[in-house]
């Protein structure tokens, strides 16, 4: 049974790009949550999709948005990236009110 | 709202003494509570949790935390430290619900040989 997969692992943006991070729920969850996780700090809460719904958002701008899938796959999108951008992308998955599971993370450098 | 403050952001402990890394939250509603480990260059692992029932939760490699109401705390403790252990843990609480998790800042344990 795979876990939570996200992808890529690493990648490395320019300032003021965009970029699409991906997860892969937990076989049998429907909920996905993203967090992102700066050097040295805990992981802060984003949004949490269900139902192909954007259900609980935490506090980032709108150039931090998302989607879900049919399939409950999700995407991460960040426009017009800053250096502050810079920081361990991490996708949960869940199903409704039980224990979350989460990925290895995507390490994003923006530059 | 609810936060989460975890006492002493680097822990040091000799191989085979006791392990105690503290957490405590606050919530207005009762909480779930979570206790997560990261390794180097790694996502975060589940610990253990608390939900309802039982306050005294027991989870894997020998980690176990006692829910105290009272104390509004949730300290995580292993009696024998191994080097394994070094790693990042994260005290974290969420609602009953699966709504967002809120994450302390993180304690960095350290086993001295």
């Amino acid at each position: 049974d795979a876990g939570v997969t996200q992808s890529p692992t690493h990648l490395i943006k320019t300032r003021g790009q965009q970029v699409t991070l991906r997860c892969s729920p937990k076989s049998g969850h429907d909920t996905v949550s993203w967090y992102q996780q700066a050097l040295g700090q805990g992981p802060q809460f984003i949004f949490q999709y269900y139902e192909e719904e954007e259900r609980q958002r935490g506090n980032f701008p709108d150039r931090f948005s998302g989607h879900q899938f049919p399939n409950y796959s999700s995407e991460l999108n960040v426009n017009a990236l800053l250096l502050g951008d810079s920081a361990l992308y991490l996708c949960a998955s869940s199903l409704f009110g039980n224990t979350i599971y989460f990925g290895e993370g995507s390490w994003l450098t923006v530059v | 709202a609810q936060s989460v403050t975890q006492l002493g952001s680097h822990v040091s402990v000799s191989e085979g003494a006791l392990v105690l890394l503290r957490c405590n939250y606050s919530s207005s509603v009762p909480p779930y509570l979570f206790w997560y480990v990261q390794y180097p260059n790694q996502g975060l692992q589940l610990l253990l949790k608390y939900t309802t029932g039982a306050t005294l939760v027991k989870g894997i490699n020998g980690f176990e935390a006692e829910f105290k109401k009272s104390e509004t705390s949730f300290h995580l403790t292993k009696p024998s430290a191994h080097m394994s252990d070094a790693a990042e843990y994260f005290c974290a609480v969420s609602e009953a619900g699966g709504f967002k998790t809120i994450f302390g800042a993180g304690t960095r344990l350290f086993v001295k040989a």
